[in-house]
């Protein structure tokens, strides 16, 4: 059964830095792998979505890593903001979710002004 | 183009009762799927309808059902509720479905059981 783990669980940073966000799935037997970010009591807003083919994707600040075989992905966020501050979430579809996503627990990120 | 819209957004039931949520896709997406979150369980997948039918589907009881119409707009209900149903649910969108198909999700019914 695949597991989606995220570490860490929260994280905080001063405003500027660059970080890195991890995400790691037992089964390499995916279709593709999804970040998104969630503010406080709201929907998931989508953010970079990587095929299994796709080593990387990237969008404005943000790049997001896949490295199939070893079951991990990174998300980097480049000289990060307050308006950053959220929970990121990955999740990945594979053969033994079928049509789902399977989400981690997510990393809450906390970027200090 | 609109996003995923959700109705209602807020929701007090008292349990025992039964209650219908709704789920509107963004325009020209065929696949819907159903979400639940809570602080402890984190997101659960419900179940997913492409086309009118339901594809795939979750370990949950069969209190929770579903259904979606011919323009693709969605309805699951879940019957006889319980404490534990208290939670965030979410729905989602894509073209095709999760396999190839980035998902969009809507902001969620927060359902609350007394």
């Amino acid at each position: 059964k695949q597991e989606v783990t995220q570490i860490p669980a929260a994280l905080s940073v001063p405003e500027g830095e660059n970080l890195v966000l991890n995400c790691s799935f037992t089964d390499s037997a995916i279709y593709n792998l999804q970040w998104f970010r969630q503010d406080p009591g709201k929907g998931l807003t989508s953010l970079l979505l990587i095929q299994s083919s796709q080593r990387e994707q990237t969008s404005g600040r943000l790049n997001a890593s896949l490295d199939k075989s070893s079951g991990r992905s990174t998300l980097y966020i480049a000289a990060s903001q307050p308006g950053d501050s959220a929970t990121y979430l990955c999740a990945v579809t594979g053969e033994d979710s079928g049509y789902a996503l399977n989400f981690g627990k997510g990393t809450s990120l906390l970027v200090t002004p | 183009k609109a996003g995923v819209t959700q109705t209602p957004r807020y929701l007090i039931k008292t349990r025992g009762q039964q209650v219908t949520l709704s789920c509107s896709p963004i325009s020209g997406h065929r696949s819907v799927s159903w979400y639940q979150q809570t602080p402890g369980q984190g997101l659960q997948f419900l179940f997913e309808y492409f086309s009118e039918t339901q594809r795939n589907k979750g370990n949950f009881p069969g209190r929770f059902s579903g259904r979606q119409f011919s323009n693709s707009r969605s309805e699951m209900n879940v019957s006889t509720l319980e404490l534990g149903d208290s939670a965030l649910y979410l729905c989602a969108s894509s073209l095709g479905g999760p396999r190839g198909y980035e998902q969009y999700f809507g902001p969620g019914t927060r359902l609350t059981v007394t």
